[in-house]
């Protein structure tokens, strides 16, 4: 069972190039949420998504990108990468939205961006 | 925005001790999970509660609603429980995330 799995684990990229970080789940889980965490501070949420085809905006979602077309993947698209993008990215999914279902993460992208 | 404050920000102890890590909290709440993450690692739920109290193995996770504050506790701790442990909580009248998270507290069991 793997649970949720991200892709890459790390990437550096350069000012200006875009990417797209992935996030597959294989536990049928409805929602799903991309977030950033940076040395000092909490996880903040960027993109969330409640099934497929749904998507909404978190606490951070300037210069990213999402879409669910599929219940299984939630890409995250980092349009054009700017050096404060550089931080570790994570997905995690639940079978119902709210905050009130265990949370399931992947293992983290590492993003250095120059 | 409600905040959620985790005590100690640091804790070095030795193998074998009890250890506490607290988590309070500004608001009303319907959840509160504890999450552990390894160096590297990825992120891994422990507990999710509402009320009372809930066992794992050597770990213990509590919480009072009224004080708003929960703790999580580890016996016989051991070098392998060295990690970042992190509180987060579902605020009551949440957005559809609604999971609010604190900085974490780094914990070194020495041997």
């Amino acid at each position: 069972n793997a649970g949720v799995t991200q892709t890459p684990e790390f990437q550096v990229l350069k000012t200006g190039q875009s990417m797209t970080l992935q996030c597959a789940q294989d536990m049928n889980h409805e929602y799903m949420s991309w977030y950033r965490q940076d040395p000092g501070m909490g996880l903040r949420l960027i993109h969330y998504s409640v099934g497929a085809g749904i998507t909404d905006q978190g606490e951070v979602p300037n210069g990213y990108n999402v879409s669910r077309s599929t219940t299984e993947d939630f890409p995250l698209r980092l349009l054009s990468a700017a050096p404060s993008q550089t931080s570790v990215y994570f997905c995690a999914s639940s079978s119902i939205f709210g905050g009130n279902q265990p949370q399931h993460f992947g293992d983290g992208t590492r993003l250095s961006i120059l | 925005k409600n905040e959620v404050e985790q005590s100690p920000q640091n804790l070095t102890a030795q193998e074998g001790e009890f250890i506490t890590i607290n988590c309070s909290y500004s608001v009303g709440i319907s959840a509160l999970h504890w999450l552990q993450q390894h160096p590297g690692g990825g992120i891994v739920s422990l507990f999710m509660l509402s009320s009372g109290k809930k066992k794992h193995g050597r770990l213990i996770a509590t919480i009072n609603i009224q004080e708003k504050h929960s703790s999580l506790h580890i016996t016989a701790s051991h070098p392998r429980d060295s990690a970042v442990y992190i509180c987060a909580v579902r605020y009551s009248g949440g957005g559809a995330d609604g999971l609010t998270f604190g900085k974490g507290t780094h914990l070194i069991i020495q041997p």
